[in-house]
Order: structure tokens, then sequence, then C-alpha cells
């Protein structure tokens, strides 16, 4: 069964500290797409970032980063320098059947506080 | 661009009454999928709908339903609600349907049922 972990409930950080949330996953799909998402408060479900399973680079964007490892099925996000703004609920995500349905499959999310 | 928009925000119901949800995706987006996301289970795939028919549906009971429009805008309703189904629906819509695309969501209508 396909299966998302984010292991670690709660994190709270202060200001301009790095933070990095885990994310394990299990899948038998050879082909796969992860994903995460930012939820603030408002709750909207904010798109930060697509891997495929066969693109293990590392990508950085800004202040984010991310680290694909196929051998160890994980898919950890890095804060750099985090910001208050970037207190949230974050969710990473699988999706099911080789991408061909639509459904993702979620994990329970981090909550991330950063404190000023 | 607009974004995904979801009516109504806010819904107080009680139970064994009906609801029904809307979704309007971003302009030229086909697909529409549905989660619900509580507390306790966390997000939860609902149904996809591509092009007017439901393509994937979750593990939910039959009262859940829902479908999309020719302009690709979608409904879910929910009948006989139970205490529950008070939870966030969120819709997210996606150029075309599959999970590979990204999805990108509405603000979500918060059901309470009393």
């Amino acid at each position: 069964a396909q299966k998302v972990t984010q292991a670690q409930t709660e994190i709270s950080v202060v200001e301009k500290e790095d933070v990095t949330l885990d994310c394990v996953y299990e899948t038998r799909d050879t082909t796969y797409y992860l994903f995460w998402y930012k939820q603030p408060p408002s709750g909207e479900l904010v798109f930060l970032i697509r891997r495929n399973s066969f693109d293990e680079q590392n990508e950085i964007s800004g202040r984010y980063s991310w680290n694909f490892q196929k051998s160890t099925s994980s898919f950890n996000f890095t804060i750099t320098a985090s910001q208050v703004v970037d207190s949230a609920v974050y969710f990473c995500a699988l999706s099911e059947g080789s991408g061909n349905t639509g459904k993702l499959i979620f994990g329970q999310g981090t909550t991330l506080q950063v404190k000023p | 661009k607009a974004g995904v928009t979801q009516t109504p925000r806010y819904l107080i119901k009680t139970r064994g009454q009906q609801v029904t949800l809307s979704c309007s995706p971003i302009s030229g987006h086909r697909s529409v999928s549905w989660y619900q996301q509580t507390p306790g289970q966390g997000l939860q795939f609902l149904f996809e709908y591509f092009s007017e028919t439901q393509r994937n549906k979750g593990n939910f009971p039959g009262r859940f339903s829902g479908r999309q429009f020719s302009n690709s805008r979608s409904e879910m309703n929910v009948s006989t609600l139970e205490l529950g189904d008070s939870a966030l629906y969120l819709c997210a819509s996606s150029l075309l349907a599959g999970g590979y695309n990204e999805q990108f969501f509405g603000p979500g209508t918060r059901l309470t049922v009393l």
C-alpha cells in the first residue's frame, strides 16, 4: 500500500534558524510523483514543488530546498533562514497509481511555528 | 488569472440534512478533485473529475457524490449528513487529469454538522 509519513507533528524554531521537514514514502510504483504543499491558517493548500521518481536532483528555490533520495524513500524539505511568514502546516504527498489517477496521498502534515 | 474558487466558504447544517458544495476551477483547467480534511483522518481523496466524467473515487460511502459540468465547474453533494462529516472540503483543479499534474487548491468550504 502507498503511504506517506511525516514523523514530525510540530516543529518550533526561532526566526533565521534553518529547519528541515522530513517525509518518508512507500510505494511499489516505479513511476510516481511527490509533492509538497503549504497550508497557512487561511486553509488553502499552496503548491510548492513536484518531483518525479526519475529525477533525483535536489532543487533549490530561494530559501527553500528539497532533497529527494530514492534509496531511503525520502523527500525532505529544508527552509533556510526561516521567517515568521513560514509558519504553516506543510504536507508531503504522493501520487497514486503511477500518476494516472488524480489521487494524492497526503502525510499527516508538520506544523511549523517560527517565532520572532 | 483567478484561482480556484469554492462556495460557500462556511456552512452549518444539522444531522440528516444534505449539502451541496461548489467549485470553480482555474480557467482552462479541465480536471477537478475533491478532498476532505479532518483533524483525525487528515487529507483524504474523495473524487476526481475530468471532462464531466468521474475518473476516480476515494473510499467514502455512497452519501458522497459529485458531478462536473461542461464548463468544468464541479459540485459535490453529501446526503443524510452525519456529525463525522464536519470537515474542511477542498477542491483542486489541474490542467489535465492524473496525479502527475500540479493541483491547485481552493480555500475550501468549512462544513459544520450539528
